[in-house]
């Protein structure tokens, strides 16, 4: 089984913090991404990766950056949190999207900023 | 822009059959997925669908119109289980899926 793994699933920051969203693939996927999902709004795209070093901007990639340093792994990085940015924070990783591959979600991050 | 519409709620029956509409208006197309996710988890994969027609598996059918853009996702035999959040999302490019809002189905006894 896939396993999409985000390592904080609940934090609580203040506003100007800077904020690391880890998360981790085992199944050798190239294609990674950060979504947030808010009610009302389903989910939007972020960030995503489709290889090493390799970034392309979502939907909404104001206020966030990302890093792509190793296959597995993907952090979303808040260079400095706003009270907009809570959310619940889902990462997900795919194969070749063009094999028709659909994605894996990983637990979800709820972060808050107070 | 993508424009994914899905109703917001539905409510049914235990064993009864609901129909989850989902239409889209994308710059591309390259394969429509439904999701489920219950409260607090991570959405999991259902169904995928690519050229026009229905596709079953099991109690969940989901089916494809590309001319009309459009798509719905059918439960058949509901238990209380199946109720959740379903997201219909389009794969519109090479590598990004964009979502709907959601739909939230609640099973009643």
């Amino acid at each position: 089984d896939v396993k999409v793994t985000q390592s904080s699933r609940y934090l609580v920051k203040r506003t100007g913090e800077k904020v690391f969203l880890e998360c981790v693939q085992d199944m050798d996927h190239e294609n990674m991404f950060w979504y947030r999902q808010d009610p009302g709004l389903g989910l939007r795209l972020i960030y995503f990766s489709y290889d090493v070093k390799m970034k392309e901007k979502g939907d909404i990639p104001e206020g966030y950056s990302v890093s792509r340093e190793k296959k597995e792994r993907f952090s979303l990085i808040l260079e400095s949190a706003s009270t907009n940015q809570t959310s619940m924070y889902l990462c997900a990783s795919s194969l070749d999207p063009a094999s028709g591959n659909t994605i894996y979600f990983g637990e979800g991050s709820w972060l808050t900023v107070v | 822009g993508q424009n994914i519409d899905q109703p917001t709620e539905m409510t049914a029956t235990e064993g009864a059959i609901v129909q989850i509409n989902c239409t889209y208006q994308t710059s591309g197309f390259n394969g429509l997925f439904w999701y489920q996710q219950h409260a607090g988890e991570a959405p999991t994969f259902l169904s995928y669908n690519v050229l026009d027609g229905l596709e079953e598996k099991g109690r969940f059918s989901s089916f494809l119109s590309r001319s009309k853009g459009y798509s719905y996702l059918l439960l058949k035999e509901l238990q209380m289980k199946d109720s959740a959040s379903y997201l219909c999302a389009v794969r519109d490019g090479d590598y990004k899926l964009s979502f709907g809002a959601g739909t939230t189905v609640t099973v009643r006894a």
